[in-house]
């Protein structure tokens, strides 16, 4: 079956555009993660779902931030008024249930580049 | 923040010799995985171990917890070229297991020359 699906692979924009990234996860996982990954740096965990509530958005970096999901299908990763610091591999997994236990299933990440 | 630490940063070694990683973490952990990272894009899971468990094998892949000192080892044996890849550990940061959030190290980086 399909793994774990992301767009756009690669995004450059400006600095103060808003950008959309998109992940489709494996079809019958109820659980969603978005990470965040700088050059040569571990995961920094952003946001999790389980279904469509987010119970911990704790990760989120900034107000600029936001992320829902459809569905308990599609999540959407908004970035307002992006900055240069904002520049990283976005990754997102997918888990049958939000449970610690379980294998995550990533994404091949959408790579931002902000100018 | 970061959890885990993962000891050394990077690492080469020659096809056919072992490779040790090592994994430190600072809180108490329900259970402890290991994932792979090829080009610096998508993971992909190669073990869990839980907090009650000391050892675990799969294939090549030797993992090792050690709870009371909080680290654990990924021990690949007889590497090969495509092994070279960076190398997680992920620990749950003892939430009970129902949040499912996973916090991850900065890895290893191995290479391995044929």
């Amino acid at each position: 079956g399909a793994g774990v699906s992301q767009s756009p692979s690669n995004k450059v924009t400006e600095k103060g555009k808003d950008v959309e990234l998109r992940c489709d996860p494996i079809s019958g996982h109820t659980a969603l993660y978005w990470y965040r990954q700088s050059l040569g740096q571990g995961l920094e965990f952003l946001i999790y779902f389980q279904g469509n509530s987010a119970p911990d958005k704790s990760g989120l970096p900034s107000d600029r931030f936001s992320a829902e999901r459809t569905g308990g299908s599609v999540s959407t990763l908004t970035i307002q008024r992006t900055q240069q610091e904002d520049s990283a591999v976005y990754l997102c997994a997918s888990s049958l249930v939000a449970v610690t236990y379980n294998e995550q299933f990533f994404g091949p990440g959408t790579r931002l580049t902000v100018l | 923040s970061q959890q885990g630490e993962e000891d050394p940063q990077a690492l080469s070694i020659q096809e056919g010799e072992n490779a040790t990683m090592n994994c430190s973490y600072k809180t108490s952990i329900n259970n402890l995985q290991w994932y792979r990272q090829n080009s610096g894009r998508g993971l992909v899971h190669l073990i869990l171990i839980r907090s009650n468990e000391r050892e675990k094998h799969s294939g090549r892949l030797r993992v090792t917890l050690d709870t009371s000192k909080k680290s654990s080892s990924l021990l690949i044996t007889a590497s090969r070229a495509a092994d070279t890849a960076s190398y997680f550990c992920a620990t749950d940061g003892n939430y009970g297991g129902s949040q499912g959030n996973l916090i991850f190290g900065k890895g290893t980086k191995l290479s391995v020359k044929p």
